[in-house]
Formats: structure tokens, C-alpha cells, sequence
């Protein structure tokens, strides 16, 4: 299967300061990746569908201002968190999907933000 | 949303198998039925998926039923190291391949 990297793995930031988060897909042409949030406890949450060389979809409910998602390349989408404030804090999962019936999502190790 | 309900928790003896029941009364005829698990704070991990048969792979068994409503997962001989949190997820396959992740089950190996 694909193997997915993110980076940082983790992140300690200010309240009011951006943080960007990288998804790469190391062996895989990734047109579709989707960037998850998981709260303590609580499941994943998807937050939005990111789709090579056009905007995300945003699920309901997510400020698309606030995160800011670039898939510019088949091997590289990042998630941007501006002006992060303590509740921003989570654990962000990305993932690449496959094609086809076969179809499966691959997750990488994920990157916990903390903003203090 | 998700589609799937499952129990939040289970226990299994090591060595025994574990059989994780999900429901999803409501799946669609041309949606199939993903089974990951998460260790803690780790990423989900794929396990098997299935559309209506029952398929077996080298970590696991997907039992379909017939009216597809409901699956189970088993874990033929459970290891401490398959303690995580199970989840069963219906891929919506129209719109664009998005996972929405019920609330899994914990599963619990004991020694």
C-alpha cells in the first residue's frame, strides 16, 4: 500500500501564529488526499478533501479561511492552521486515497499541534 | 456522517478470536464496507473491506450478511498488539470516496 509521511510530527506554537503541516505520499500519485482532526478520546473527523491543482472541498462546519489546504503536486498536500488559538489543538491525520473498487485509504503517523 | 454503529468497547482473551459486530442498516447496495484500526495516537491502519462476500486477508475475516445491514470482524487468534480502537466505516462512493468514522470499539486484548 501507499506510505504516507506528515510533518512535523509534532508542533508547539503561540495562540495567534500559523502553522503549516505537510502530507506527503511517498510512493503513491495522490490525486485525492483528505485531511482529518481528532480531538482526545473522540473518532476522526474529516475536515476536508484535497484535490490536485484545484480547492478543497470543505466538509460542513470547517472554516476554510482558518485552514488553509494546498495540494499543488501528486505527492504533496499541506494544511495551513492561521491564527491558531488554544482550541485548535489536535491531532491532524492525513490520508491518500487509491482508485477503483480496490479503493483504500492509507493514513499517515499524523501530527499533533498544541497551541498554547 | 457516519453510517455504522458499533459496541464501544470489548474484551478478548490472547489467543481467542474477536468478533466485532458492526451495523449499517442503511448502506446502499454499491457501498462497501471498510474495517480500520488505530492505536493510540497513531494513524488508522487499513485492515480488509469487503461489498457483499465475506473476504479474509492475512490479518483478518469480513463476514457480510446477506441483507448487508450488518458485518463482523474477526480476528482469528487475538494478540496483546491487536489492542486498539476498531473501526467500521461505509465508503460513500458517489461523492467523492470520503471515510466518515463512527466511534469505533475499543478493543481490549488480555493476557
Amino acid at each position: 500500500g501507499a506510505v504516507v509521511s506528515q510533518h512535523p510530527s509534532w508542533v508547539i506554537c503561540k495562540s495567534g501564529t500559523s502553522v503549516k503541516i505537510e502530507c506527503r505520499s511517498l510512493d503513491f500519485q495522490a490525486t485525492t488526499m483528505f485531511w482529518y482532526r481528532q480531538f482526545p478520546k473522540q473518532s476522526l473527523m474529516l475536515m476536508a478533501t484535497s484535490n490536485e491543482g484545484s480547492k478543497a472541498t470543505y466538509e460542513q462546519g470547517v472554516e476554510k479561511d482558518k485552514f488553509l489546504i494546498n495540494h499543488a503536486s501528486l505527492t504533496l498536500s499541506t494544511l495551513t492552521v492561521t491564527s491558531a488559538h488554544p482550541e485548535d489543538s489536535s491531532f491532524y491525520i492525513c490520508s491518500v486515497g487509491t482508485s477503483g473498487s480496490s479503493y483504500e485509504q492509507y493514513f499517515g503517523p499524523g501530527t499533533r499541534l498544541t497551541v498554547t | 456522517d457516519a453510517k455504522t454503529t458499533q459496541p464501544p468497547s470489548m474484551d478478548c482473551a490472547e489467543g481467542r478470536a474477536a468478533n466485532l459486530p458492526c451495523n449499517h442498516s442503511t448502506i446502499s447496495g454499491n457501498e462497501y464496507v471498510y474495517w480500520y484500526r488505530q492505536i493510540h495516537s497513531q494513524g488508522p491502519q487499513y485492515i480488509i473491506h469487503g461489498l457483499k462476500n465475506n473476504e479474509t486477508n492475512e490479518m483478518a475475516s469480513l463476514i457480510i450478511t446477506e441483507d448487508r445491514k450488518s458485518s463482523t470482524l474477526i480476528l482469528p487468534h487475538a494478540t496483546l498488539r491487536d489492542t486498539a480502537v476498531y473501526y467500521c466505516i461505509v465508503r460513500v462512493g458517489n461523492t467523492g470516496n470520503q471515510f466518515y468514522f463512527g466511534t469505533g470499539t475499543s478493543l481490549t486484548v488480555i493476557p
